[in-house]
């Protein structure tokens, strides 16, 4: 069974760090590209950054580039968010959602991470 | 990037009814390289994480019931519940994975009349 389980959230002031983890299960990390989305407070959804080709390639929004970093690591089949120098707007709930195979898209999605940016 | 605008925002439905969603990409979502149509609908109940309902415009993922089916080609796609129930409130949402950045639709709230 596939199973995506986040962590690492929390509270952090503007301009703060926080390094978000996403333990996979029931597959192999490396042989999927990983995505994370997120989702503001009564907002909809929003693709923030894409790992590929055993962590080679990677992939960010426009909003989060330069100042967050995907990676994975294939001996803790863990996926990984970086995220510096926070603002507000990063406000959100983070999903780790697996890259699907055969077609482009996300099959599966964790229960997400909670973090918030303020002072 | 590619917008995607779904009609209606809301959805308000009487159980046992059909219920309609429909997304519309700015620019074709025919993938140049291998001619298929990367467009996917999720569903997202309160509280919880998305879920992928359909996948390359039509196909039922795994354990997705029937009543939900899929059609559409090129910038006009639709989501087609055939008799809604109390589980399927939520809001839905239409992703395309034509390029990146991948965009979704700013959702429909599917309610119970």
């Amino acid at each position: 069974e596939v199973q995506l389980v986040e962590s690492g959230g929390g509270l952090v002031q503007p301009g703060g760090s926080l390094r978000l983890s996403c333990a996979a299960s029931g597959f192999t990390l490396y042989s999927y590209c990983m995505h994370w989305v997120r989702q503001a407070p009564g907002q909809g959804l929003v693709w923030v950054s894409r790992i590929c080709d055993d962590g080679t390639t990677t992939n960010y929004a426009d909003s989060v580039k330069g100042r967050f970093t995907i990676s994975g690591d294939n001996a803790k089949n863990t996926l990984y968010l970086q995220m510096n120098s926070l603002r507000a707007e990063d406000t959100a709930v983070y999903y780790c959602t697996r890259g699907s195979r055969g077609w482009r898209g996300m099959d599966f999605w964790g229960q997400g991470a909670l973090v918030t940016v303020s002072s | 990037d590619i917008v995607m605008t779904q009609t209606p925002l809301s959805s308000p439905v009487t159980l046992g009814q059909p219920a309609s969603i429909s997304c519309r990409s700015s620019q074709s979502l025919v993938q140049s390289d291998d001619g298929n149509t990367h467009l996917s609908w999720f569903q997202q109940r309160p509280g919880q994480p998305p879920r992928l309902l359909i996948y390359k415009i039509s196909n039922r993922f795994s354990g997705v019931p029937d009543r939900f089916t899929g059609s559409g080609a090129g910038t006009d796609f639709t989501l087609n519940i055939s008799r809604v129930e109390a589980e399927d409130v939520g809001v839905y949402y239409c992703m395309h994975a034509t390029q990146l950045p991948h965009t979704f639709g700013q959702g429909t709230r599917l309610e119970i009349k």
